[in-house]
């Protein structure tokens, strides 16, 4: 399986900031997704980061609020943009595509909006 | 969008008694995966399911992928104080458009009594 590494790990944010969480992984992979984890809720996709081409949003998500970028099969971010509290949650990097349809994730971003 | 009912959402057993969980759907999946989560950090893949029928064993773990595509269960036999955390079991559906893209059960929360 890749390897799969995130920054920040954790981070608390002021109210009305936006901050950038970095994802790469240790070989090309296919799919790369962005994940929400809310507190003490399961995990929800916001998007599929598309390698040179804007990313791919499910509903309830906008590029507005979560400009994602993947200018190559190795790295993508996620920007988390004007945060309020109710965007605290463990954002999480997932790969796939290179083995079957596994799918794989990073150890995620904890962010608390403060 | 599909949706996966996992059940039970939480467990309280003894050290070294067995565990089952499982997930159930009103549509069918191409592929069942099984992850376990520990706080603060990325979900783990367990155990990835292909086929129908498909059973298969990681260590003390099993899991099936059921014969209706609806279904998939998660054993744990003789379970140890780390076995301890939110097991998940998620989904990926036979659309072409999306292929890869995961839905997640809600989690079944494991404790471990030593």
């Amino acid at each position: 399986s890749a390897v799969i590494s995130q920054k920040p790990s954790r981070d608390i944010c002021q109210r009305g900031t936006s901050l950038t969480i970095q994802c790469q992984v240790d070989s090309q992979v296919t799919m790369m997704f962005w994940y929400r984890q809310q507190p003490g809720q399961s995990l929800t996709l916001i998007a599929t980061a598309n390698q040179g081409s804007e990313a791919t949003y499910e509903s309830g998500f906008v590029i507005d609020k979560f400009p994602i970028s993947r200018p190559n099969l190795t790295f993508s971010t996620l920007t988390v943009s004007n945060m309020s509290p109710e965007d605290s949650s463990i954002y999480l990097c997932s790969v796939g595509g290179n083995s079957g349809n596994t799918i794989y994730f990073g150890e995620g971003s904890w962010l608390t909006v403060v | 969008g599909q949706q996966l009912n996992q059940s039970p959402q939480s467990m309280f057993i003894q050290e070294g008694e067995d565990v089952s969980m499982n997930c159930t759907s009103s549509s069918i999946f191409n592929t069942w995966l099984w992850y376990k989560q520990d706080p603060g950090e990325g979900p783990v893949l367990l155990i990835a399911l292909y086929k129908a029928g498909e059973l298969t064993s990681n260590g003390r773990l099993t899991a099936q992928f059921g014969i209706t595509r609806k279904d998939s269960f998660l054993n744990i036999s003789a379970s140890i104080p780390s076995d301890v955390g939110i097991y998940f079991c998620a989904g990926q559906p036979p659309n072409r458009g999306s292929n890869y893209k995961l839905t997640f059960g809600k989690g079944t929360l494991l404790t471990v009594n030593p």
